[in-house]
């Protein structure tokens, strides 16, 4: 079956650093991919997706590109804000029939510090 | 647009008991999901609705977990008897996609239940 897989945490890093978060999949087909954030006290976010091979997705400054050769989805960030910290969710959504799902990763918990 | 959303927010009970979450999707959106989300794990699909019908139940513990969806819009989760695991936080979520894998999906702020 699909599955994700994430760097453990907690991530701690000081304000500006660099960021990656790497994250690898299992999937029997051609699945989306995505990054789903989630703020203490909040719902889960979708913070970026990409749909197809050499794809890549970008917002708030985070950026991760669909790599279907090493299976691979990591996220990156060029310079990280406090207010970053959250707990990041890798993704996978494959249609089979009429029904699509997402599959999770175990989360992986940024801390930015000043 | 107003986003997902589900009561209570936080729920505490006694294991043997019974307990119901209620959501209601974004308007329009046909698909609506129930996820499972136990501390320190992502969040695991327990049932999909498309419209009024399931299209994929397969994670649902059914001896104890149902869940309908009247008139295509609002939802409901029961879970009859809960258990000590069953302690978690119950995301609900939406998405217009009609099951499509590229289509974004829409979560609410989740209902928080301890049982004891």
């Amino acid at each position: 079956g699909n599955s994700v897989t994430q760097m453990e945490g907690p991530v701690t890093l000081s304000e500006e650093a660099f960021l990656t978060i790497n994250c690898t999949y299992t999937a029997t087909g051609y699945p989306s991919l995505f990054w789903y954030v989630q703020y203490p006290g909040e719902g889960l976010q979708l913070l970026l997706k990409a749909t197809k091979a050499d794809d890549k997705g970008s917002n708030k400054g985070f950026e991760a590109t669909y790599r279907k050769e090493t299976t691979s989805f990591h996220l990156e960030k060029g310079s990280v804000q406090v207010s970053d910290s959250a707990v990041y969710f890798c993704a996978l959504s494959e249609r089979t029939g009429t029904a699509s799902k997402l599959t999770f990763g175990t989360g992986t918990r940024l801390q930015v510090t000043l | 647009e107003a986003g997902v959303a589900q009561s209570p927010r936080y729920k505490i009970i006694e294991k043997r008991q019974s307990v119901a979450f209620w959501c209601n999707p974004i308007s329009g959106h046909a698909t609506l999901y129930w996820y499972q989300q136990i501390l320190g794990q992502g969040p695991k699909l327990l049932i999909q609705f498309q419209n009024n019908g399931v299209v994929d139940d397969s994670q649902l513990p059914k001896d104890r977990f149902s869940a309908e969806r009247l008139k295509g819009v609002d939802s409901t989760l029961k879970i009859q008897p809960a258990k000590l695991e069953d302690s978690a936080v119950y995301l609900c979520a939406s998405s217009s996609g009609g099951g499509l894998a590229s289509y974004e999906q829409y979560f609410g702020p989740g209902t928080r239940l301890t049982v004891t």
